[in-house]
Order: C-alpha cells, then structure tokens, then sequence
C-alpha cells in the first residue's frame, strides 16, 4: 500500500489529452510538500518528468505538465504520442515517515 | 556528462553477503543527497533511505531500517548498498537517485541505471 495513491491503469488515443492523479495526505503533499513526477519507460531507470508541482526539467515537452492542489497532486500529459506508453509515478516527502514517499505508479497506454 | 553510474548485476545465494555502489561523475558529489530506490519485479519504486555523502549522514525508511546499510567514501565519489545477509525477497533492481540541490525533501534530478540482484538457491 503505497502513502501516495495513484490509478494503476489510464489509456487515451493519440492526439488526446490525459490526467494522472496523485493523491497523498496531510502529512505529505498537503503539508506542503512539493509533488514530482517521473516516467519510466520499459525497461529503462526513471526519469524526473516534472519537479516543484509544475516546473519541467530541460528537455521534456511541453505537453507535459504538473499541478498541485491541497492533498493531491496531477500530471497532464496532451497530445498523446505512442512513445508515451510508459510507467508514471508521483513523488513527495511526508513528514511522519521523515523520507522520500512515491505513489504506486500508473501505467499509461495509447491506444 | 552528469551521470550516476552503478556496479553490474549480481546473483547471490540467500545468506551470502552483498555490497553495491553508486558513483557520481562531473558534479560535487559531496553536495547532493544520494538516495536507494528499490523496485521489486514487476512492482512500483520504494524509497529505502538516503545519505549525505558530504558527511556520510543517513535516514532509512522504517520498512528497510535494519535490513540494509547504506555508506558513502566521499574520496571516491560512491555511495554502497549493503546487505549481511539477503533473503530471496531481496532480488530486485536497485537504483541510486541524486536528490536536486533543494535537499532530501525534494525530487530526484538524476538517476543510476539500476543494479539488479538475484538471489537464488
């Protein structure tokens, strides 16, 4: 059971626009905390997609984007393209645990 | 380049004894917060515990707290995993994260390419 919860499974068409959700607690994403975003594509490390809720690092597209309200935190991704099938996964720090917390991760298909 | 490299695969029998390693290049190593991210087959990425290589400072996720150790030697710019020893459940691919310059409680801007261990009778 992952301290950050996100929905295993999201698909859209290319072209198409999709969310992700992020959902953590008082004691993480709610307590301030900033939420960060990676893909991960098969059989590949991890890569920081989105950093501070909504800042991209050099490189990644703009069709992706990040935003943070209360408790919970979203990745936006437009204008679908095959090579986005991959693993997202959202990240914050929480405060009880005094560490590092991901959500369970989010496998993005494109149909 | 910036870049986190990690020591090679590794198959292991339960009970054996195992230490991997992390080395930064092109950046102040001694700086950064190293973190080990653990995913088990098929699974999502676990947080184990992180460390300061500047001083050698750790913090463990309560679920790996005793399981593993995690060191640095600043003189080489390299950060260990270490296990005493590993259970089958320990077979995964371990990575090593660099956290960005805003500290521990913030994201991972570099990542290793992943170590997996294999622990099998």
């Amino acid at each position: 059971q992952s301290v950050l919860t996100q929905p295993p499974s999201v698909s859209g068409a290319p072209g198409q626009r999709v969310t992700i959700s992020c959902t953590g607690n008082s004691s993480n994403i709610g307590a301030g905390y900033a939420a960060h975003w990676y893909q991960q594509l098969p059989g590949t490390a991890p890569r920081l997609l989105i950093y501070g809720n909504n800042h991209r690092p050099s490189g990644v597209p703009d069709r992706f984007s990040g935003s943070k309200s209360g408790t919970s935190a979203s990745l936006a991704i437009s204008g679908l393209q095959a090579d986005d099938e991959a693993d997202y996964y959202c990240q914050s720090y929480d405060d009880r645990l005094s560490g590092s917390v991901f959500g369970g991760g989010t496998k993005l298909t494109v149909l | 380049d910036v870049q986190l490299v990690q020591s090679g695969a590794e198959v292991k029998k339960p009970g054996e004894s195992l230490k991997i390693s992390c080395q930064g290049f092109h950046y102040s190593f001694t700086t950064f917060y190293i973190g080990w991210v653990r995913q088990m087959p098929g699974k999502g990425l676990e947080w184990m515990g992180v460390i300061y290589p500047g001083d050698s400072y750790s913090r463990y996720s309560p679920s790996f707290q005793g399981q593993v150790t995690i060191s640095a030697d600043k003189s080489i710019n390299t950060a260990y995993l270490q296990w005493s020893s590993l259970k089958a459940s320990d077979s995964a691919i371990y990575y090593c994260a660099r956290h960005t310059d805003y500290g521990s409680r913030d994201g991972f801007d570099l990542w290793g390419q992943g170590t997996v261990v294999t622990v099998s009778s």
